[in-house]
């Protein structure tokens, strides 16, 4: 069946620096995919999407490709800030376009 | 409203006992999805509707789980005999249509089973 794997975290960084987490999938298709946050003791929010091969989705300095060749989604960021702590989720839409299959999610920790 | 929004915010509950969990979709929003995040499984998918009607059920765990959507807006999830591992964080999430849709979830209902 459809899955979403994504890096284990948590991943700790100070600010300014790189980001990359890491997300790759197994589906039929070509499916659409999302990033999705959650910032502390808020509830889930898309960050990005996208919806065909190549396409990059972009928000609030993040960056995704979708890359059908190594059917991954990594999302990337060049300089993290404090604020961008939070649990992120990689997901895809399954194929009939009823529901989201999401990765375990990572725990991003930034310091100043 | 603004948003999603679910209530309670949190429910205790003694193992055996049936509860409800509410979810208020945004207006307009013909698609209402339940999912269940848990420190064990993550975020699953439980249910999904179309309207009032409900097409993919298939990540219902148990036949203890159900769900109705009334007036294609307010949905209801009733999990009967209630057993501990029924602890988590039920979510609800609306969109405007199907696949590609953004779709937006609510804060959440925390259930826990003692």
């Amino acid at each position: 069946g459809d899955s979403v794997t994504q890096m284990e975290g948590p991943v700790t960084l100070s600010e300014e620096a790189f980001l990359t987490i890491n997300c790759t999938y197994t589906a039929t298709g070509y499916p659409s995919l999302f990033w999705y946050v959650q910032y502390p003791g808020e509830g889930l929010q898309l960050l990005l999407k996208a919806t065909k091969a190549d396409d990059k989705g972009s928000n609030k300095g993040f960056e995704a490709t979708y890359r059908k060749e190594t059917t991954s989604f990594h999302l990337e960021k060049g300089s993290v800030q404090v604020s961008d702590s939070a649990v992120y989720f990689c997901a895809l839409m399954n194929q009939a376009g009823t529901a989201l299959i999401f990765g375990k999610g990572t725990t991003l920790s930034v310091s100043s | 409203g603004a948003g999603v929004s679910q209530s309670p915010s949190n429910k205790v509950t003694e193992k055996g006992k049936d509860v409800e969990l509410r979810c208020d979709p945004i207006s307009g929003h013909t698609a209402l999805y339940w999912y269940r995040q848990s420190l064990g499984q993550g975020l699953e998918f439980l249910i999904y509707f179309q309207g009032n009607s409900a097409p993919d059920k298939s990540g219902l765990p148990s036949d203890r789980f159900s769900a109705e959507r009334t007036g294609g807006s307010v949905s209801t999830l009733t999990i009967q005999r209630t057993q501990q591992e029924d602890s988590a964080v039920y979510l609800c999430a609306s969109s405007l249509g199907v696949s590609a849709d953004t779709q937006y979830f609510g804060p959440g209902t925390r259930l826990t089973v003692l």
